[in-house]
C-alpha cells in the first residue's frame, strides 16, 4: 500500500522566516515519483515539484528547496524568506507503479505579516 | 492554451437529485483523474481513465457514483441520488501519457453541496 503523512495540520509563521513542510512516504514500489503542489485560498492546486525515487540530489527553485531523502522516505519542503503570498495548504503526493497520484493530508501554512 | 475546465463551478441541489460534473482535459492528454476534498478525507482519488478507459476505480465511493469518458475530451461524473455527505468541492485532472511520471493538471473544481 501507499501512503503520504504530512504530520504537520498547521504551520504559522511571521514573514520572513523560513519555514520547513515535512512529508513522509511509504511504498514496495522500486520505482516512484513525488510531488508537491500548491493550494491557494483561491482553491486551485499547483504543481510545484517532481522528483523520482532514483534521483537524491536536492532542488532549489527561488526561495523554494527540496530535499529528499530515501533512506528515511522523507521528501521535505523548505521555504526562504517566507512571505504573505505563501500562504496556502502545500500537499506532498506519491506516484508509484499503479499511475495513481495518492495526497498527503495537506499542510495549511499561514505567513503573518 | 486552456487547462482542464470543469462545470459547473458551483452547485448546490437537494438531496435526492442527479448531480452530474463536467471535464474537458488538456488537448492530448491520455489520463484523466476525478478527485473529491473535503475537510475530513482530504483529497481522495476516485476513478481514473488511461485512454478513456476507466483503470481504477476503488476509489468510488458507492453505486450512486459513476463516471464515463466516452471520448478524449470529456467526462462527467454523476451522482444519482445525491445525498448531503457528497457535498465537496470534485476536481478532475489530466496528464500527458500513462506513466507515473508526469504532473496532474488540475481544474479549478466543482463545488457541490448538497442541502
Amino acid at each position: 500500500a501507499q501512503k503520504v503523512t504530512q504530520a504537520q495540520t498547521e504551520i504559522s509563521v511571521v514573514e520572513k522566516e523560513d519555514v520547513t513542510l515535512d512529508c513522509v512516504y511509504e511504498t514496495r514500489d522500486t520505482t516512484y515519483y513525488l510531488f508537491w503542489y500548491k493550494q491557494p485560498p483561491s482553491g486551485e492546486l499547483v504543481f510545484l515539484i517532481r522528483r523520482n525515487s532514483f534521483d537524491e540530489q536536492n532542488e532549489i527553485s527561488g526561495r523554494y528547496s527540496w530535499n529528499f531523502q530515501k533512506s528515511t522516505s522523507s521528501f521535505n519542503f523548505t521555504i526562504t524568506a517566507s512571505q504573505v503570498v505563501d500562504s496556502a495548504v502545500y500537499f506532498c503526493a506519491l506516484n508509484g507503479n499503479t499511475g495513481k497520484l495518492i495526497f498527503g493530508q495537506g499542510t495549511t501554512l499561514q505567513v503573518k505579516p | 492554451d486552456a487547462g482542464v475546465i470543469q462545470s459547473p463551478r458551483h452547485e448546490v441541489t437537494e438531496m435526492g437529485q442527479e448531480v452530474t460534473l463536467r471535464c474537458k482535459p488538456i488537448s492530448g492528454h491520455n489520463s484523466l483523474f476525478w478527485y473529491r476534498q473535503t475537510m475530513m478525507r482530504g483529497l481522495e482519488l476516485l476513478i481514473y481513465f488511461n485512454n478513456n478507459v476507466p483503470i481504477d476505480d476503488s476509489g468510488m465511493p458507492e453505486d450512486r457514483f459513476s463516471a464515463k469518458m466516452p471520448n478524449a475530451s470529456f467526462s462527467t461524473l454523476k451522482i444519482q441520488p445525491s445525498e448531503p455527505r457528497d457535498s465537496a468541492v470534485y476536481f478532475c485532472a489530466s496528464r500527458e501519457g500513462f506513466a507515473n511520471t508526469g504532473e496532474l493538471f488540475f481544474g479549478e473544481g466543482s463545488r457541490l453541496t448538497v442541502l
